[in-house]
């Protein structure tokens, strides 16, 4: 069953604590993203990798930080210094990290911090 | 400023009706216009991928248009069926050269289709 998984669906956390989201992709593809989405915004690119072993900064990376140790997995940790971390996080990726490479995603973590 | 505007912001139709939703852009330099339907509580999935030289790109019920004079696109739907309620999104490509590129999202049209 080919595709993204994001892990898990619904995520709550005290405020003051580090959480990790999970996305494993089995579609072989070399880029992998992370977005935010808000009531009424459009998505927002938080960071993106490229290739294994590197990865770059988007429009909101403070708050958060990412690993990029196998092809397959771009995990997500949303930091106790995101001042506002309550939000829908998609991950993506594409084939290559390209203008006219289509994004993928996953259905997405919602997170709650209280 | 790079900016993507979406209307209406909502939309509420019944069942077999048409409706169209529109893309107003300010971007440059563009690369090229995409249509994401998006399921409540799900990710985004790709309709189209118009460029700068394609006017019309149909893919079943969903025809997507596109004038770059204007700077404006539109997604039309056929014959709307309940599936079809969902969030459309509108996302402009500013590609820079080499791999310099930023993907502009607009905030996108919730639709609402009832029986």
């Amino acid at each position: 069953d080919g595709g993204i998984t994001q892990s898990p669906k619904y995520l709550f956390r005290k405020e003051g604590q580090n959480v990790t989201l999970s996305c494993e992709q089995n579609l072989n593809h070399d880029a992998m993203y992370w977005y935010r989405q808000d009531p009424g915004q459009g998505l927002r690119l938080i960071y993106y990798s490229q290739i294994v072993n590197d990865f770059q900064k988007g429009d909101i990376a403070e708050g958060y930080s990412v690993s990029r140790e196998k092809k397959e997995s771009f995990p997500l940790t949303v930091t106790s210094a995101q001042k506002n971390p309550t939000a829908f996080y998609l991950c993506a990726t594409s084939w290559k990290s390209s203008y006219n490479s289509p994004l993928h995603f996953g259905n997405g973590t919602r997170l709650t911090v209280t | 400023k790079n900016q993507v505007e979406q209307s209406p912001q909502s939309l509420i139709i019944l069942e077999g009706k048409n409706c169209t939703l529109q893309c107003n852009y300010t971007v440059s330099p563009f690369s090229n216009l995409r249509w994401y339907k998006q399921d409540t509580g799900r990710g985004p999935v790709s309709l189209t991928i118009m460029t700068f030289s394609e006017n019309t790109k149909s893919n079943g019920r969903y025809t997507a248009t596109l004038d770059a004079d204007t700077k404006q696109s539109s997604l039309h739907i056929t014959a709307s069926q309940l599936s079809d309620s969902a969030s459309y999104i509108c996302v402009v490509t500013v590609y820079e050269g080499d791999s310099n590129y930023q993907l502009i999202w607009g905030a996108g049209t919730k639709l609402i289709i009832k029986p």
